[in-house]
């Protein structure tokens, strides 16, 4: 079985500082890691993903994240935010196997302070 | 120009009535997913299919039904079962060639009981 944890339901950031959204997860086999985020309303956008090799991924938007096998986490990060970046944020995880079994976090929603 | 598309934006349901949300993509992806959801509880999956006339429940599929006719085409009714109906449903697809899984979501259907 899998499970996604996000920690924070809410991170506020000012404009122009480090954005930094934690996920950890579960996960008995080998697994994907995704990030989507999603504007008010809309549906979910694909911001980065993990499958295999190089274990920092970079996305859209200037996000990034790192895959940590040791500490079980892909958090997501972003060096200087933006008034654009605020909506949620989705941390999702599946098996490499049956990849459609995708299981996701609870959210993060990131307000950015001008 | 490809994608996803979900019809309405907005429904209204009446007690007793079952009301079904379209979903349709035109990315020849082989797999087709609904997923509800609600504030603070991330997303649900409610039905999935991989192949023309062939479906499975998700975590949530009390309540509500589903039909894979066509390959482009993966419509859900809400049926009058479905106690709690109000809801943000978003559908997504996905190729199934491993490595290729990734979702992709349309904008979704906000749905609201009278």
């Amino acid at each position: 079985a899998q499970s996604v944890t996000q920690l924070g339901s809410h991170v506020s950031v000012s404009e122009g500082a480090l954005v930094l959204l934690r996920c950890n997860y579960s996960s008995s086999v080998p697994p994907y890691l995704f990030w989507y985020v999603q504007y008010p309303n809309q549906g979910l956008q694909l911001l980065l993903k993990y499958t295999t090799g190089a274990t920092l991924v970079k996305g859209i938007n200037g996000f990034e994240a790192e895959f940590k096998k040791s500490e079980t986490s892909f958090h997501l990060t972003k060096p200087s935010a933006h008034m654009s970046d605020a909506a949620e944020y989705f941390c999702a995880v599946s098996p490499i196997q049956g990849a459609q079994k995708l299981v996701f976090g609870q959210g993060t929603r990131l307000t950015i302070n001008p | 120009d490809g994608g996803i598309t979900q019809s309405p934006k907005y429904l209204f349901r009446k007690e007793g009535q079952n009301v079904t949300l379209s979903c349709e993509q035109n990315l020849n992806h082989d797999a087709m997913y609904w997923y509800r959801q609600d504030p603070g509880q991330g997303l649900r999956l409610i039905y999935y299919s991989q192949i023309v006339n062939d479906f499975q429940k998700g975590d949530i599929a009390e309540g509500y039904s589903v039909s894979r006719e066509k390959k482009e085409s993966f419509p859900l009714t809400v049926t009058s079962a479905q106690k709690n109906p109000t809801a943000f449903y978003l559908c997504a697809s996905s190729m199934l060639r491993q490595g290729q899984e990734t979702q992709y979501f349309g904008p979704g259907t906000r749905l609201l009981v009278l």
